[in-house]
């Protein structure tokens, strides 16, 4: 099953403009993290941000995490075309065992396509 | 500076084949996990491995047998393949982390068909 519902699962944007990307989960988690996949290469982190955190940057990104609403945002801004890729939201459960680790297991969702024409 | 090495990039099999999917890392990283990637779905948790001798199921594990008798290796092996592994393979691994966790770093991805 996939933890991870994003919305939308396609998004069509001119360079400069900015993309948002969202994400809902299910579960209690204790990260969620964002990967990005350039068509035939694998995932690269963009970034995580922890469940006791509510807003983290880096560079053009922007991720939001509201854990009473179980969802989370992806903001990219001044969009370019080499932006142009899959995005995954990942979520890292909070498990029952006395540290609530999940040894870092990750459930992801089924990506947003991302397209920023020049 | 290779990270996460996933051998072979492309394979082909008939049904009923065997074979051994290869990643290797490099960072000294103590989890590792495989995940099979098809087409509009994410990416699904076969098996991983917590440090070297062990490893546990997935979300997916049936059909596969993994082990991990070296840190820096961690193997996936179809024993009987079937079209329904037809599938890109990725190997990802992570540092520990604790509650707080850790980024994965992912290889390139295997190509497998199944005939």
């Amino acid at each position: 099953s996939q933890q991870g519902e994003e919305d939308p699962q396609a998004l069509s944007i001119q360079e400069g403009e900015n993309a948002t990307m969202n994400c809902s989960y299910k579960t209690s988690i204790n990260n969620l993290q964002w990967y990005r996949q350039n068509s035939g290469r694998g995932l690269v982190h963009l970034i995580l941000i922890r469940s006791n955190e509510r807003e983290k940057h880096s560079g053009r990104l922007r991720v939001t995490l509201d854990t009473s609403k179980k969802s989370s945002s992806l903001l990219i801004t001044a969009s370019r075309a080499a932006d142009t890729a899959s995005y995954f939201c990942a979520t890292s459960p909070r498990e029952g065992n006395a540290g609530g680790t999940s040894y870092g297991k990750l459930t992801f969702g089924q990506g947003t396509i991302l397209t920023v024409h020049p | 500076n290779a990270g996460v090495t996933q051998t072979p990039k492309f394979r082909v099999l008939k049904t009923g084949q065997s074979m051994t999917l290869l990643c290797a890392q490099d960072m000294n990283h103590e989890y590792m996990y495989w995940y099979r990637q098809d087409p509009g779905m994410g990416l699904r948790l076969i098996h991983y491995s917590v440090g070297e001798g062990t490893t546990a199921k997935g979300e997916v594990p049936d059909g596969y047998n993994v082990s991990r008798l070296k840190k820096q290796n961690f193997l996936l092996g179809l024993e009987s393949a079937a079209p329904s592994q037809t599938s890109v393979y990725f190997c990802a691994s992570s540092s520990l982390g604790g509650p707080k966790g850790q980024p994965q770093h992912f290889g390139d991805g295997t190509r497998l068909s199944i005939l």
